[in-house]
Formats: C-alpha cells, structure tokens, sequence
C-alpha cells in the first residue's frame, strides 16, 4: 500500500462547477499536510498548506481528518486556469516528505 | 529573482555515461533537495542536504552522488547511467520554520533520457 494514495483522475468539470479532491495516508504519526499544483510540465508549486481546523483561500478549501487519515481540496466555481495535476503532500517528521501521484483536473468550457 | 535554477534541462545519455545535475538557488535556504518524478509516482526524494558541506540519502540513494560545497549549489552525480535512471529530476530548497521545514520551492527540472 503506497503511503499516500490519491485517486489519478482524469476529473473532467465544466467551468463554474465545483470539484472534490480526496488523498489518504497511512503513517497515523503524519505531522504535516499541503496541496501542491503541478501544471503540464513544470515544476510542483504550494497551493495550500492543510490545517485540523481547515482552511480556505479564495475558492479553494482544505479539510484533514486525522481519525479517518484523509485530506480533500475542493475547488468552487472551476476556471480553465485550474487544470493541473494536485499533488497530496504528506510530512511524517524531518524530512521526510511523502508526495501523492497526484489528480488530474481538467477545466472545459 | 530566479529562485532556483537547474541545468541542463534536458539530457540524453547512453547507458554507462556519467553526468552532472547543477541546482543553484538564490534564496539563501538552508535545506536541499533532489527528487525524482516518474509517471504514475509521486516525487521521491534522492537526497538531501541540511546545510553546506552535508548530504544525506533519501528514499532512493542508489546509483547516485551528491554535494553541497556552497550552500547556494546542490550538485548530483550520476556515475555510470542506467535505463532505469531515465526520469524527471527536480531540486528543491527550503528553510526551517517553526514545524520544522518550509514550503519546498522547485527548480522548473532536468529530463534525464538514458538509452
């Protein structure tokens, strides 16, 4: 079982539609948790870092359940700029840092 | 500002060659990183640095070098190239925070194709 899974997509979504993304991780010891945008052949970028309380930025926002080992982005009001791939981004202490596989989005008109 | 930068960008090698990925970053990070990206994987990281002068391995070290003789310059080495080591290579670097370690900020990556 890989450390971190993620469903690999494609997700297909009109514009203006709102989309959910799901990542879970095995290490119950997990300390910190980050949603990373990958665009078509470019570099990993922080999109949100993932808090107990949940967070939101806009139309973005990040829930973790620490019972349940999972984290989500849901996305509102979906914009063709949003395609990318997101990367689930669990930190289990030092260094390590464990990426998901990552989820594709794509945005259509 | 350039953040961090990494050359080439693109390389193909024949099995058995050795090569040298330059990661350069303009932020005065502490922290280093080499991952490797392959389809349907997430990054694993190959090794790290903490500061100038150290190295650690990662995830997966083998059939790889590295040094960090100047804290802004993160080399990794390939000695003898093997098909399997074809990929897409990204650095990172980062500062401590208050958790431990910062947001990772990532170099645009070499494509490394080994025939």
């Amino acid at each position: 079982r890989k450390e971190v899974e993620q469903d690999p997509g494609p997700f297909n979504v009109p514009e203006g539609a709102t989309v959910a993304f799901n990542c879970t991780y095995s290490n119950s010891a997990s300390q910190s948790f980050f949603w990373y945008r990958q665009d078509c052949r470019k570099e990993p970028k922080l999109l949100m870092s993932v808090y107990s309380s949940g967070n939101e930025d806009g139309r973005f926002t990040a829930q973790l359940n620490r019972a349940s080992q999972y984290i989500s982005l849901l996305i509102r009001d979906s914009k063709l700029s949003d395609s990318a791939t997101y990367l689930c981004v669990v930190r289990t202490g030092g260094f390590k840092t464990i990426f998901g596989a990552g989820t594709r989005l794509f945005v259509k008109a | 500002n350039a953040g961090v930068t990494q050359t080439p960008k693109f390389r193909v090698l024949k099995t058995g060659q050795s090569m040298t990925l330059l990661c350069a970053q303009d932020m005065n990070h502490e922290y280093m990183y080499w991952y490797r990206q392959d389809p349907g994987m997430g990054l694993r990281l190959i090794h790290y640095s903490v500061g100038e002068g150290t190295t650690a391995k990662g995830e997966v070290p083998d059939g790889y070098n590295v040094s960090r003789l100047k804290k802004q310059n993160f080399l990794l080495g390939l000695e003898s190239a093997a098909p399997s080591q074809t990929s897409v290579y990204f650095c990172a670097s980062s500062y401590p925070n208050s958790v431990g370690v910062g947001e990772l900020f990532f170099g645009e990556g070499s494509r490394l194709t080994v025939l």
